[in-house]
């Protein structure tokens, strides 16, 4: 089975940086995906790591250890506009199928 | 390029009622999936269609099933529809060259569909 962690809510400071975990315990691995999801809009794709590092894309960036199946998020220069939900989900070999976790709800405040 | 775009916006049911939520892939995408997402919650996989065939399935019952047409759009049908079915249902695009899960997911945003 799969079963994916993490927090449900996180609060961080404008301008300030911010982790977001994910740890995964799946039958299969063929990668892990962080999604950014504003209320009421289509999660959209922001990283992707399928071997062991980190993977840096502007002020996001993404870590991955598989040995520990474990991840995080990190979000640099933290705006307004970074408050939502984001989500970990893990792909399984052989086709695209995705598994979500519940998704952590990041405030940004002043 | 035109993204992953899906039909209803939002719709109301009652119990036992049937539904067909419609999507169009993103342009240049053969592989269409389906997700519920339940408020407060993660998608859930429900299918995936490439070369409109099922390949994979999640763990939901055979009153969800679905379509791809030639165009690569897809429809998802709920029949006898359950209070529980109240969720986002999102649909999602890629492009596949054999079907195997290469390649990252565009999401549409959603039809949130209501049962009463």
């Amino acid at each position: 089975g799969q079963n994916i962690d993490q927090p449900t809510e996180m609060t961080a400071t404008e301008g300030a940086i911010v982790q977001i975990n994910c740890t995964y315990q799946t039958s299969g691995f063929n990668g892990l995906f962080w999604y950014q999801q504003h209320a009421g809009e289509a999660p959209t794709f922001l990283s992707y790591n399928v071997l062991d590092g980190l993977e840096e894309k502007g002020r996001f960036s993404s870590f991955l250890s598989r040995s520990k199946g474990y991840s995080y998020l990190l979000l640099k220069e933290l705006q307004m506009k970074d408050s939502a939900s984001y989500l970990c989900a893990v792909r399984s070999p052989g086709g695209n199928k995705l598994t979500f976790g519940t998704g952590t709800q990041l405030k940004v405040e002043l | 390029e035109t993204g992953v775009t899906q039909s209803p916006t939002h719709l109301i049911k009652t119990r036992g009622q049937q539904v067909t939520l419609r999507c169009s892939s993103q342009s240049g995408h053969n592989t269409v999936s389906w997700y519920q997402q339940a408020l407060g919650q993660g998608p859930q996989f429900i299918f995936q269609y490439y070369r409109e065939e099922e390949n994979g399935r999640g763990n939901f019952p055979p009153r969800f099933s679905g379509l791809q047409f030639p165009n690569y759009s897809s429809e998802l049908n709920v029949n006898a529809l359950e209070l529980d079915d109240s969720a986002l249902y999102l649909c999602a695009s890629s492009f596949e060259p054999t079907g195997s899960g290469a390649n990252v997911l565009t999401f549409g945003a959603g039809s949130r569909l209501t049962v009463l």
